[in-house]
């Protein structure tokens, strides 16, 4: 199966930076995704990991060490529009015929002026 | 713009009835997720399609729900009957099998079962 941690709640400044993280157990692993989801919205895609280090897409890091079963989520330059919940989600093993999504519950993050 | 779409988008309901929901998925993806998310359990996966063809529907309550993809454009979930405990926004995400298989999601049906 898998375990995915991620806090439930984080509060940040206007222009500041941010990191949200994810530990995740599972029984295999074929990558990573962070997803952003506003209240009453639907999730969107924000970043996909599948080896080791930093992947940088404008204002958004993510990060991924395999052997640590961690990742993390840097948002830099936090605009107001920035708050919502960011779902860390591990892809696992094949099981099944495929290779099922785990989602884990969610960081809601609050950024205040 | 392509994106998934979901109807209907709410929909109140008497304990009892069936309710279906539908959902378009991206034209040319070839996988179909379907989920359930509350404010407790968050995102739970009901059932997976992969090609209209069902390959995971344990996260399902088999007795009460049952999901279908009768052609590519079409996917549907059906709870018959409804309870007060499948109150949730159910949304239904698509994706295309190859690299990341990363999910589009729709705009999620709101589902109040009185």
């Amino acid at each position: 199966g898998q375990n995915i941690d991620q806090p439930t709640e984080m509060t940040a400044t206007e222009g500041a930076i941010v990191q949200i993280n994810c530990t995740y157990q599972t029984s295999g692993f074929n990558g990573l995704f962070w997803y952003q989801q506003h209240a009453g919205e639907a999730p969107t895609f924000l970043s996909y990991n599948v080896l080791d280090g930093l992947e940088e897409k404008g204002r958004f890091s993510s990060f991924l060490s395999r052997s640590k079963g961690y990742s993390y989520l840097l948002l830099k330059e936090l605009q107001m529009k920035d708050s919502a919940s960011y779902l860390c989600a591990v892809r696992g093993a094949n099981s099944g015929g495929y290779q099922k999504v785990t989602f884990g519950t969610g960081t809601k993050l609050q950024v205040i002026p | 713009d392509a994106r998934v779409t979901q109807t209907p988008r709410h929909k109140v309901t008497e304990m009892g009835q069936e309710v279906t929901m539908r959902c378009q998925p991206i034209l040319g993806h070839n996988t179909v997720f379907w989920y359930r998310q509350t404010m407790m359990q968050g995102l739970e996966l009901l059932a997976y399609f992969r090609n209209r063809a069902p390959l995971d529907d344990s996260g399902m309550p088999k007795d009460r729900f049952s999901a279908e993809m009768p052609d590519a454009t079409l996917a549907t979930l059906k709870i018959q009957p409804s309870e007060p405990r499948d109150s949730a926004v159910y949304f239904c995400a698509s994706g295309f099998l190859g690299g990341a298989e990363t999910q589009y999601f729709g705009p999620g049906t709101r589902l109040l079962v009185l």
